[in-house]
């Protein structure tokens, strides 16, 4: 298992509230990922970069933002949360295409 | 990358049965990886096969890759409860899109 970590596991806000998702990796690995992930439903790109002071959208339309100013940080920032935001997040890295998930953070937006 | 159409998209077995999900892509992919995700869980690679016609096992998991390397499929024989989870297949590219899966569920 790769070393990546993301934080909060869990958060329950409130609608407009600011929050910052971190996700870390220890492992050196230029590419990173934003999933968003409904139950039961399929993973949507929402950010990457391919290394620092990279980062492009993905295909899924997302109010999030990211930044990459340090290899092992890739942290995702909702200006102002919705309850249409509620969902899981999670953070991924690779190497070689692998990809190497971290645990996902669960947002509920109230 | 591209996406690639997973089929089935739910599948529900007895333990013991065989389950087997396929991946197909309308251009050649270069590679196919597979990841399984437990409900709850985040998505765990299990493979990655590059070259036509590829065939690799992993105790009761057969992969296999076309040999036109337009499509893959995922073989479990006998299945076990442990089995439950998503099973994706996505080509490692530039931007790397999953699709939905197959949902396997297991009953005793």
């Amino acid at each position: 298992e790769a070393d990546i970590y993301q934080t909060p596991r869990y958060l329950v806000i409130g609608t407009g509230k600011k929050i910052t998702l971190e996700c870390s990796q220890t492992m050196g690995h230029d590419k990173m990922y934003w999933y968003q992930q409904d139950p039961g439903m399929e993973l949507h790109l929402i950010h990457y970069s391919y290394g620092v002071n990279s980062t492009e959208k993905g295909d899924l339309s997302s109010e999030s933002t990211v930044s990459r100013i340090r290899t092992e940080h890739f942290p995702l920032t909702l200006e102002s949360a919705r309850p249409s935001h509620t969902s899981q997040y999670l953070c991924a890295s690779s190497v070689g295409g692998k990809l190497f998930f971290g645990s996902g953070t669960q947002l509920s937006v109230l | 990358g591209q996406q690639v159409m997973q089929i089935p998209q739910y599948q529900h077995v007895q333990e013991g049965e065989d389950f087997t999900t396929y991946c197909n892509s309308s251009t050649t992919l270069s590679n196919i990886q597979w990841y399984k995700q437990r409900p709850g869980g985040h998505p765990v690679f299990l493979i990655q096969l590059v070259k036509s016609g590829e065939v690799k096992k992993q105790k009761r998991l057969t992969f296999q890759f076309g040999e036109a390397k337009k499509n893959s499929s995922l073989h479990i024989t006998a299945t076990q409860t442990t089995d439950v989870g998503t099973y994706f297949c996505l080509e490692s590219g530039y931007a790397l899109n999953f699709g939905k899966g197959t949902s396997l569920l297991v009953t005793p």
